[in-house]
């Protein structure tokens, strides 16, 4: 079945550690994937997708991602996080044709002081 | 990207009544959807909100339920009718160019 998952529901790390939020999918194409987060209260903001092209993509607030199709995985990467990266973060992605999103469970993220 | 607005941002409401959510959009876009997210969990697709015609609604969802209006280009709205419990949710419209979706702020209901 074609599906997103992220296996880990909640991820603590100490300010200015580094941080890597998993992502898996389940596809027999490469997908169009993406990751959002959502802080409390608010709506979901993109911080970055891969489409194709180079697997190392650049997004918004310090977060890049890599594809990996051996792995089937788009995991989330931030060098060193800073306390207001606390958020929930959602790995979506189109697996196949038209426009509906496929989203991950999300992962929970705490930061430490 | 598109910056989108939705009203109203929270609600309460009473078992058996409707709430009708909108959804603005800056700027004309092609697609809209509209999503649920149940408490504690990820996001649903509930329809493709279609200017010009009828929504396309996902498994599981109805247009008696759900019914959904896309009058122009940057404006929805989705309506939640005879509502339960089962019903409190956050509701998130999304509008997408290029394969990229947007989404708005949300509208938290809770059903009484």
């Amino acid at each position: 079945a074609q599906s997103v998952t992220q296996p880990d529901i909640h991820i603590t790390v100490s300010e200015g550690a580094s941080l890597e939020l998993r992502c898996n999918y389940s596809y027999g194409a490469t997908p169009y994937l993406f990751w959002y987060v959502q802080s409390p209260g608010q709506g979901l903001q993109l911080l970055l997708k891969y489409f194709s092209g180079d697997t190392l993509v650049q997004g918004i607030k310090g977060f890049e991602a890599e594809f990996k199709r051996s792995q089937s995985s788009f995991n989330l990467r931030k060098p060193s996080v800073h306390w207001s990266d606390a958020a929930e973060y959602f790995c979506a992605g189109k697996l196949g044709g038209g426009n509906k999103l496929t989203f991950g469970t999300g992962t929970q993220l705490k930061v430490e002081l | 990207s598109a910056v989108i607005s939705q009203k109203p941002s929270r609600d309460i409401c009473q078992r058996g009544t409707s709430l009708t959510i909108q959804c603005q959009v800056d700027s004309q876009v092609t697609m809209m959807f509209w999503y649920r997210q149940q408490p504690g969990q990820s996001l649903t697709l509930i329809a493709t909100a279609n200017q010009g015609s009828e929504a396309t609604y996902e498994s599981g969802f109805v247009i008696d339920k759900f019914p959904i209006s896309r009058p122009n280009l940057t404006f929805s709205t989705l309506t939640v009718s005879n509502m339960s419990p089962e019903d409190s949710s956050i509701y998130l419209c999304s509008a997408g160019e290029a394969d990229t979706q947007y989404f708005g702020p949300g509208t938290r209901l809770t059903v009484l």
